[in-house]
């Protein structure tokens, strides 16, 4: 069983860029059985998927954030990063990141997950 | 996209009943469905996977069935520990990845 720990900042003014970074443990980010994926969830509504990346460097990205999106990977520090630009109040939410089966592209492990609030 | 729609939104129920949650895809996706349990501030928890295989650890009372479009989530007997979120998620495809809106299951 993978851990997975989210970090980055907790505010972010509208208009900037999160950034969120995912720290994965108990095996390797460069792994084939595994895909790498980010998933938000405003507060008290459902989940979204956010996009994904392969072990290879392949991306992909949920078509509603495409033009704000980059998911990138980091093998030397076993990190996986996720960057959302131009964000709004509409972007407020817990956000998790996840291994996803790179068979069955269900989500196997997940982060406790950090909320981030997008306000001036 | 692939639409999930999950029914009941919510539903009350005591210790020891069977319970059952069902999720409908707007498209067939086989069997490329997938059950997560959320409890209030903890991320998600993945139960069945593939519509129906029971992700390890995950007590036996859980049980996932349907292909195509109807999927059905079942809780044989239920226990304190299971009242919570339940989500149904499609894998068949991937951009994006979409899941149903959730079901609350309450303590009556």
């Amino acid at each position: 069983q993978l851990q997975l720990q989210e970090s980055g900042p907790g505010l972010v003014k509208p208009s900037e860029t999160l950034s969120l970074t995912c720290t994965v443990s108990g095996g390797s980010i460069s792994s084939s059985s595994y895909y790498w994926g980010w998933i938000r969830q405003p507060p008290g509504k459902g989940l979204e998927w956010i996009g994904s990346i392969s072990y290879s460097g392949s991306t992909y990205y949920n078509p509603s954030l495409k033009s704000r999106l980059t998911i990138s990977v980091d093998t030397s520090k076993n990190q996986f990063s996720l960057k959302l630009s131009s964000v709004t109040a509409a972007d407020t939410a817990v956000y998790y990141c996840a291994s996803l089966d790179s068979s069955g592209y269900y989500l196997l492990d997940w982060g406790q997950g950090t909320l981030v609030t997008v306000s001036s | 996209d692939i639409q999930m729609t999950q029914s009941p939104s919510s539903l009350s129920a005591s210790v020891g009943d069977r319970v059952t949650i069902t999720c409908r895809a707007s498209q067939s996706i086989g069997n490329y469905l997938n059950w997560y349990q959320q409890k209030p501030g903890k991320a998600p928890k993945l139960l069945i996977y593939a519509a129906s295989s029971l992700q390890s650890g995950v007590p036996s009372r859980f049980s996932g069935g349907g292909s195509g479009t109807d999927f059905t989530l079942t809780i044989s007997s239920l226990h304190p520990e299971d009242f919570a979120t339940y989500y149904c998620q499609q894998s068949y495809s991937t951009l994006p990845l979409t899941f149903g809106g959730g079901t609350k299951v309450e303590i009556k």
